[in-house]
């Protein structure tokens, strides 16, 4: 069974800070997949990263795509209290899609 | 974009019955879909991959005489919690990858509370 490790479980920072949420796997993932999740909603993927090494960014988050394809991490610059939610990893092993999704990032961002 | 519809989005029943959970991919089709289940605060749990045409797989721990799971066309996956209980209620998530690309599209969510 292949595992995801996220971490921090909980974040509560003020607005103006910086945070790096991670995800870690001691297996090989085809790709990974950040999601944001808000209560009572489906998650909402904000990125997809596949090549190991890879760096992607959207806007005042940066995605990192570990060399070995096990690890990834989720950075956001300046929070604003428009980012509180919950936010997931999710590595596909499979081509038909199953995702193995990490326990989640519960960030709370302060005025 | 792809777009993945539940239904209903919320649901209270009493013990003992039985609930059904639709889930739709509106313009595109699905050999298979995914349901998840989340508990308050915490990430998805996948119970089982349900496949268009074929039984569906359900993950280790998962009671397939509980969550009976139903593809029967490609648009189209239904989840039914038999003889619900308390312990049942729960926020159930579905998924349907787009065929050929590694995006998948989750669904809304149906809020189930069994009194």
């Amino acid at each position: 069974t292949q595992l995801l490790e996220q971490s921090p479980q909980f974040l509560s920072i003020q607005e103006g800070e910086n945070l790096t949420v991670y995800c870690n796997s001691s297996s090989v993932f085809s790709s990974l997949q950040w999601y944001r999740q808000e209560p009572g909603e489906g998650p909402v993927l904000l990125v997809t990263v596949v090549t190991g090494g890879e760096v992607k960014k959207l806007k005042r988050l940066t995605f990192q795509f570990g060399d070995a394809r096990k690890d990834s991490s989720l950075h956001i610059t300046a929070a604003q209290p428009g980012d509180t939610g919950l936010y997931l990893c999710a590595g596909i092993s499979t081509s038909y899609g199953k995702l193995t999704f990490g326990q989640g990032t519960i960030l709370t961002v302060h005025p | 974009g792809a777009v993945v519809s539940q239904h209903p989005s919320r649901v209270i029943c009493k013990s003992g019955t039985s609930v059904k959970i639709e889930c739709r991919s509106l313009d595109f089709q699905a050999t298979t879909m995914f349901w998840y289940r989340q508990f308050p605060k915490q990430s998805l749990m996948l119970m089982a991959t349900s496949n268009e045409g074929s039984k569906a797989t359900y993950e280790q721990g998962v009671e397939k005489d509980k969550f009976l799971i139903n593809h029967a066309s490609l648009t189209l996956s239904t989840l039914t919690v038999t003889s619900a209980h308390p312990e049942d209620s729960s926020f159930y998530i579905c998924s349907a990858p787009v065929t050929g690309r590694e995006t998948q599209y989750f669904g809304p969510g149906t809020r189930l509370l069994v009194l």
